[in-house]
């Protein structure tokens, strides 16, 4: 079944840490996205990606970092967490043509640093 | 100015009454409208789009675009308790195409 997936779920981890939160899609989309949400807050847009090996940052800055090297595959990076990065983050990817289609979100990964 | 605009409410309505969420956008040349439905602590799922002036519906839900005055609304008819959640209006727009999302509306029902 084509669908977006985004590991881990949750994750706990110490101020300091390096981590990768994962998002892979099986929908042959070109457009992948990240977003930035914190509870009953409002999306923010931090990174997005129009094909491989295109990264372009979002609205809201973010020390965060992406890459594209596969089509199905949009990263996320944080090279030294920090309590400022708890959050829930979201990937969404999208056809080409979002006149009709919008995006799709994964369920999302929740972020603690403690 | 913010692009898209819409009540964060609660907006709270009795079981089986009619819901109606509204939302504005700044861009004029704005082409694909979207309503989302985000459960607490779930992802945005997408209910409803829209691309043309008037009305479109789907089961209980009706989408309504007014290009002229820059206005989307989505009702929801006969609404249940199942339809507690947040409404995200999305609206294709600035210079890469992207959605830009509004700050969402809390919608409460009622039993």
């Amino acid at each position: 079944e084509a669908d977006i997936y985004q590991t881990p779920r949750y994750l706990v981890i110490g101020t300091g840490k390096k981590i990768t939160l994962e998002c892979s899609q099986t929908m042959g989309h070109d457009k992948m996205y990240w977003y930035q949400q914190d509870p009953g807050m409002e999306l923010h847009l931090i990174h997005y990606s129009y094909g491989v090996n295109s990264t372009e940052k979002g609205d809201l800055s973010s020390e965060s970092t992406v890459s594209r090297i596969r089509t199905e595959h949009f990263p996320l990076t944080l090279e030294s967490a920090r309590p400022s990065h708890t959050s829930q983050y979201l990937c969404a990817s999208s056809a080409a043509g979002t006149e009709l289609y919008g995006y799709t979100f994964g369920s999302g990964t929740r972020l603690t640093v403690v | 100015q913010k692009e898209v605009e819409q009540n964060s409410g609660p907006l709270s309505v009795p079981e089986g009454a009619i819901a109606s969420l509204n939302c504005t956008y700044s861009d004029r040349g704005s082409q694909s409208f979207f309503w989302y439905r985000q459960y607490s602590g779930k992802s945005p799922e997408l209910i409803m789009f829209i691309y043309s002036n008037g009305d479109k519906e789907d089961g209980r839900f009706t989408a309504q675009l007014n290009k002229a005055s820059q206005y989307v609304s989505l009702l929801i008819r006969d609404s249940q308790p199942s339809d507690s959640a947040t409404y995200l209006c999305a609206v294709k727009g600035g210079s890469q195409g992207n959605l830009i999302f509004g700050k969402g509306t809390k919608l409460s029902v009622k039993p």
